[in-house]
């Protein structure tokens, strides 16, 4: 089975520029999350998905983040302006809501704001 | 509270057993995971255990719980090279409104030694 597909891979941009990350998880799966881990950190929910709905975003900076998963399937998360704490890599991962299997993550999307 | 503590670093030598230890606080907790990232890759699932267990073994992976002191460890007998990785602990809480999250520790980067 294919895994969590994120792009791009890096991205280089100024402050108070915008960008955005894209995700598409495991066919099948209903739950998907964005995670924000910071150097030395471990990851930190932003927002999870159930199908096309959110179900926690309480994390999520929505003066400048934003997250959709209009079709219930791949997903989109968008900074805008960015800053300098932004930096950090951000991971998207998928399950089908089972407890017990955990999460597949994808690589990531390492972010740097200069 | 929610809080998942580990320590940063642990260095062995190849063929030595690895113990990387960690900490949460929140007794409600039903799940606790382990993940492993190596560098430029997200989280890969190693293994897991219901907060009913207090053991598990795997291959080379045991994982030992502690539900009263809420403590978690994960043992690596014949530690590689290729276990060189940062380790993290997670713990599934049960959320106020319905549902499930997974909070993350910082990681345990482990070297291991030739």
């Amino acid at each position: 089975e294919a895994g969590v597909a994120q792009s791009p891979r890096y991205k280089i941009i100024e402050k108070r520029q915008s960008v955005a990350f894209w995700c598409n998880p495991i066919s099948g799966h209903a739950t998907l999350y964005w995670y924000q881990q910071i150097l030395g950190q471990g990851p930190k929910l932003l927002i999870q998905f159930q199908n096309n709905g959110v179900v926690d975003d309480s994390q999520l900076p929505k003066d400048r983040f934003s997250a959709e998963r209009l079709k219930g399937v791949d997903s989109t998360l968008k900074i805008q302006p960015a800053k300098l704490e932004d930096s950090a890599v951000y991971l998207c991962a998928s399950s089908w809501g089972d407890r017990e299997e955990g999460y597949t993550f994808g690589s990531g999307t390492r972010l740097t704001v200069v | 509270g929610e809080d998942v503590e580990q320590s940063l670093f642990l260095s062995v030598r190849e063929g030595d057993s690895s113990v990387i230890n960690c900490t949460y606080t929140d007794s409600s907790s039903t799940y606790l995971y382990w993940y492993k990232q190596e560098p430029g890759a997200g989280l890969q699932l190693l293994t897991y255990i219901f907060s009913n267990m207090d053991m598990k073994q795997d291959q080379r992976l045991t994982v030992l719980l502690n539900k009263k002191d809420k403590h978690l460890s994960l043992r690596i007998a014949d530690t590689q090279t290729g276990d060189s990785a940062i380790y993290f602990c997670a713990e599934t809480l049960t959320r106020n409104t319905g549902g499930f999250k997974t909070i993350f520790g910082a990681g345990t980067r482990l070297f291991v030694k030739a």
